[in-house]
């Protein structure tokens, strides 16, 4: 089974520009993640989405949206970069909730590292 | 809120050493999971292992151990008969109910293994 995916791998962008990133989940899967890591900051929680809704939110500025598609792959959106957006952008996915209270491990792609100059 | 801790910045062993790597969380929820995951230089994150609250049951598997405290609110996660390969950021983890799937993260664990 391939894992998951995440496109591009390596970005440049300048102030106040946009990016996109792309992100496909293990086949099957129906829940995506996303979270940034920097060096300051460490890990966090950005969102999470299932079946293209989003279920729950970190906190983050508007300028970070995200969406996912009918087929399960998910794109986040940084609208108006700054400097500290810099970092690099993890995408997880996971299976279908089990109802007896287990959990389904998240599994991680290589992540976007995005660069803001 | 919850909240992981993770004291040790970096660790640095020689090979065939043991390595414990600490873990301290807070929580309100009386039903969450916890985690370890590897973040080699690739970047990563590799699951290694998951333990729910109401389990306190400590397992080995392969050279990898841990030890869940309820009482104190750790969990950490011991590497036997340490490799170079080993090397790599650890991250503890904690998340919610079941289906809440927002991991909160400690700051890592550098842990290098020298030959």
């Amino acid at each position: 089974k391939a894992g998951v995916t995440q496109t591009p791998r390596y970005l440049i962008k300048t102030r106040g520009q946009q990016v996109t990133l792309s992100c496909s989940p293990i086949s099957g899967h129906r829940s995506v993640s996303w979270y940034q890591q920097t060096p300051g900051q460490g890990l966090q929680f950005l969102f999470e989405y299932f079946s293209e809704t989003q279920r729950n939110k970190g906190n983050f500025p508007g300028r970070f949206s995200g969406r996912q598609f009918s087929n399960s792959r998910s794109e986040m959106n940084v609208s108006t970069l700054e400097l500290g957006d810099s970092a690099l952008y993890l995408c997880a996915s996971s299976s279908q909730i089990l109802t007896s209270g287990a959990y389904n491990e998240q599994f991680f792609g290589p992540g976007t590292r995005l660069t803001v100059l | 809120a919850q909240k992981v801790t993770q004291a040790q910045t970096e660790i640095s062993v020689v090979e065939k050493e043991d390595v414990t790597l600490d873990c301290v969380y807070e929580t309100r929820d009386t039903t969450y999971y916890l985690f370890w995951y590897k973040q080699p230089p690739s970047g990563e994150l590799v699951f290694l292992i998951r333990r729910n609250s109401f389990d306190e049951q400590n397992e080995i598997s392969g050279r990898y151990s841990w030890n869940f405290q309820k009482s104190t609110s750790s969990f950490n996660f011991t590497i036997t008969a340490s490799q170079v390969v080993d090397s790599a950021v650890y991250f503890c983890a904690l998340s919610g109910l079941p289906n809440d799937y927002k991991l909160s993260f400690g700051a890592g664990t550098t842990v290098t293994v020298r030959a």
